[in-house]
This record gives structure tokens, sequence and C-alpha cells, in this order.
């Protein structure tokens, strides 16, 4: 079974400060997918990236960027000098069955709360 | 793009009717959705997958004849919660598969919070 542990349950900057959500997962799958989503007040869940088992290469998009570590299991994400905007939960997800259209296993979330 | 939308977003109704929620797929097909059910300050629960033309498949301990699950379009899938009661309240997320790039990746809706009274 999979499982995916955010160990920071909250997490408190303040503006233009950097800050890592760092993600763990366990998996029995040699294939299998990451996801990043952001879920801000409102409530909806919007999707931040997709990375699959075979490809460990670090991404950055804009302020923000993702460390994909096959050896550790990890696969943290960094916001760099962050804004009032980024405060919301953030959820690390993977899948199940080694394909990317498996279910989806969430993490806890962390909760950014960034003070202007 | 890859909307999906939510309807209604919010409901409020009292105890021992039946709500529908709709979900739908503005600008892409889904065979498959998902239907999730979030309480306060939790992670998101997986309670049923939704498949056009065939029926639900119901994750481990969620009623079927409690939240009913039609998927009749390519677009729209409905959760209907017969005969709410207070417990049952909560948020309700849905989320479509798209498939882009080779690989698929789920969308999700914006959500409906409801209060059974």
């Amino acid at each position: 079974a999979q499982k995916v542990t955010q160990a920071q349950t909250e997490i408190s900057v303040v503006e233009k400060e950097d800050v890592t959500l760092d993600c763990v997962y366990e998996t029995r799958d040699t294939t299998y997918y990451l996801f990043w989503y952001k879920q801000p007040p409102s409530g909806e869940l919007v999707f931040l990236i997709r990375r699959n088992s075979f490809d460990e290469q670090n991404e950055i998009s804009g302020r923000y960027s993702w460390n994909f570590q096959k050896s550790t299991s990890s696969f943290n994400f960094t916001i760099t000098a962050s804004q009032v905007v980024d405060s919301a939960v953030y959820f690390c997800v993977t899948n199940a069955g080694g394909t990317s259209y498996g279910k989806l296993t969430f993490g806890q979330g962390t909760i950014l709360t960034v003070h202007p | 793009g890859a909307v999906v939308s939510q309807h209604p977003s919010w409901v409020i109704c009292k105890s021992g009717t039946s709500v529908k929620i709709e979900c739908r797929s503005l600008d892409f097909q889904a065979t498959t959705m998902f239907w999730y059910r979030q309480f306060p300050k939790q992670s998101l629960m997986l309670m049923a997958t939704s498949n056009e033309g065939s029926k639900a498949t119901y994750e481990q301990g969620v009623e079927k004849d409690k939240f009913l699950i039609n998927h009749a379009s390519l677009t729209l899938s409905t959760l209907t919660v017969t005969s709410a009661h207070p417990e049952d309240s909560s948020f309700y997320i849905c989320s479509a598969r798209k498939s882009s790039g080779g690989a698929e990746t789920q969308y999700f809706g914006p959500g409906t919070r409801l209060l059974v009274l």
C-alpha cells in the first residue's frame, strides 16, 4: 500500500522568506507518480506538478521548485520569496497501481501561513 | 485547460432529505471521475470511483445506498446523498481524470459544502 507522510503539520513564515515543504512517500511499485496540490482557503485543489518515478530531474517553475530524491523517497517542495497568496494547505500525493491514473493517496497536508 | 466545476457550492438541508451534487469537466472528456470527502483540517478521503457507463466502485466503508453515483456522460458525474443526516455534513470534492502527454492527472472541482440540520 502507498503512504505519504508530510511531517510538517503547520508552517508559519514572513513574506519573502523561502520555505520548504517536506514529503516522504512509501510504495512497492517500481513505477509511480507523485503530485503536489495546493488548497487555498476557498477549498479548490489546484494542481501544481506531476512527476513520474523515472524522472528525478528537479524542476523549477517561477518561485516554485521541486526536489525529487528517489534514494530517500522524498519529493520536497520549495517556495522562494514567499507571498501572502501562497498561504494554503499543500498536499503531497502519490498514486496506486504503477500508472498515473491509479487512485491517489494523499498526505495529511501542510498548512502554510505567510504573514505580511 | 482542465476545468472542473461543481454545483452547488453550498447546500443547507434538513435531515432526511436527499441532496444531489453535480461534477462537470468543462473542457475535456473524463471517462473516470472521483468523489472525495474532506473533514475540517483533514486530508481528502476517497469515497468512490465513478466510471462512465458503468457502476461506481466504492471504497471500503462507504455505503453504496447512501451515496449514489451516476456517471451518465463523459463530462458529468453526480453524487446523491440520500436521506442526509447531520453526520453527512462535510466538504465533498470531485475530480476528473485527464490524459496529457501519455500520463494522466486528476483535476479537482471547487467542492461542495453540505450542512445537514
